[in-house]
């Protein structure tokens, strides 16, 4: 039972290069969060899913794009990067918002934007 | 404007001692309130979680305090340890959305 997993652990990004983060979990969770960590901000929430097929914004979302094309997995898109999505990007997944769940986190992954 | 403020300063405690951390927050009504530990270079790793309708919750250790009057949380290491040191963070989920809204945190240091 690996819990959360994200793709790549660490991304270096030339300004206006796309790429893709992946996040997966094996837990069999309906909701599942991207969230970006700077100094002196918190954990501040992207977008997040609350089953398959859906997809809401959060806090910060723009400049992202995500899909969740299967229950187990949300990728989080950057388009066109740029210095300021420099971050600690971390994804994590609950159960349910019916229950009072707890959000099992993944390891996150370091990216910046040059 | 909707607020969650956690201190801001890091917290020294002398081992042993009891550590205490607060969470303040504004214009949410929070359907439960969340404690998380972070290490350096790591994810978050929930502790603790408190209803809106629940007074204090404990786990080993660790003791929760929620007042809805006064729109707090404290948060409590007993018998504290330096492998206690970490950066706590506290998070609001709010009634009626599927949110979850985090503080910006606070560094404990357990000095031995």
């Amino acid at each position: 039972n690996a819990g959360v997993t994200q793709t790549p652990k660490f991304r270096v990004l030339k300004t206006g290069q796309s790429m893709t983060l992946l996040c997966a979990q094996d837990m069999n969770h309906e909701y599942m969060y991207w969230y970006r960590q700077d100094p002196g901000m918190g954990l501040r929430l992207i977008h997040y899913s609350v089953g398959e097929g859906t997809t809401a914004k959060g806090e910060v979302p723009d400049g992202y794009n995500v899909s969740r094309l299967k229950k187990q997995n949300f990728l989080l898109g950057l388009e066109s990067a740029a210095p300021s999505q420099t971050s600690v990007y971390f994804c994590a997944s609950s159960y349910s918002r019916r229950s009072y769940n707890e959000q099992f986190f993944g390891p996150g992954t370091r990216l910046t934007v040059l | 404007s909707q607020k969650i403020e956690q201190n801001s300063e890091a917290l020294n405690i002398q081992e042993g001692k009891t550590a205490t951390l607060t969470c303040n927050y504004t214009n949410y009504s929070p359907a439960y309130l969340q404690w998380y530990r972070q290490d350096p270079g790591r994810g978050p790793v929930f502790l603790l979680l408190i209803r809106e309708n629940e007074k204090e919750k404990r786990k080993e250790r660790l003791k929760v305090t929620f007042d809805t009057t006064l729109k707090q949380s404290l948060f409590h290491i007993t018998a504290s340890q330096p492998a206690d040191s970490a950066t706590y963070l506290c998070a609001l989920r709010l009634n009626r959305d599927d949110k979850i809204i985090f503080g910006k945190g606070t560094r404990l240091h357990i000095l031995p």
